[in-house]
């Protein structure tokens, strides 16, 4: 497609239960990137996928949250026992190699834990 | 990466230039100035980058200082669709893992 595309738009989901975000990069970009976005906060690095070397994990916050990518496609964020400070906007960018030119930004998954 | 320093909030009138001030005195030589913005519930949009020269396109002008520890964002003409926050950040493209960090940015209001 045009643009980074991020499933679901929304979810809201009961604390405890797992979720499963989806991230569709810009075809031919080779890095990636997760973010999270807490309510009137900055953006929170959480992973790193360039192409088919080890990914960057540095920022994810507990052994709850987990992120696959097979080669340069689709990404997944998986957050098990979701907990209420989970809640917030998960953000995907992805680039061309290290984004030299900037990287493009998905609108993002609305994750609400209750 | 260079941290950089930015004011929290400015104001600008519509129709008049948005002049964003971005401070980064620790700056390497290899290590690129960029500018990102985020408008409300959007993700955050690329805006332009530079190394020393100035640069322009269609969104925004960088100015850059001769010795590179600052630089300035021009919006010419701000609208009220340019309220966001701007970030700026630099980051060099040599090294592997070189993670695209955001810090606080400014919030800037552009005024009717």
């Amino acid at each position: 497609g045009a643009g980074v595309s991020q499933s679901p738009s929304n979810k809201v989901t009961e604390k405890g239960k797992d979720v499963e975000l989806r991230c569709d990069p810009i075809s031919g970009h080779t890095a990636l990137y997760w973010y999270r976005q807490r309510l009137g906060q900055g953006l929170e690095f959480l992973i790193y996928f360039q192409g088919n070397s080890a990914p960057d994990k540095s920022g994810l916050p507990s052994d709850r949250f987990s992120a696959e990518r097979t080669g340069e496609s689709v990404s997944t964020l998986t957050i098990q026992r979701t907990q209420q400070e989970d809640s917030a906007v998960y953000l995907c960018a992805s680039s061309l190699f290290r984004g030299e030119q900037g990287y493009t930004f998905g609108s993002g998954t609305r994750l609400t834990v209750v | 990466d260079a941290k950089t320093t930015q004011p929290p909030s400015m104001d600008c009138a519509e129709g008049r230039a948005a002049n964003l001030p971005c401070n980064h005195s620790t700056i390497s030589g290899n290590e690129y100035v960029y500018w990102y913005r985020q408008i409300h519930s959007q993700g955050p949009q690329y805006i332009i980058h530079g190394l020393k020269n100035n640069e322009t396109n269609e969104m925004a002008s960088l100015i850059i200082t001769e010795d590179r520890k600052s630089s300035t964002l021009i919006l010419p003409h701000a609208t009220l669709r340019d309220t966001a926050v701007y970030y700026c950040i630099v980051r060099s493209h040599e090294t592997y893992g070189n993670k695209l960090v955001f810090g606080a940015g400014t919030i800037l209001r552009v005024k009717s």
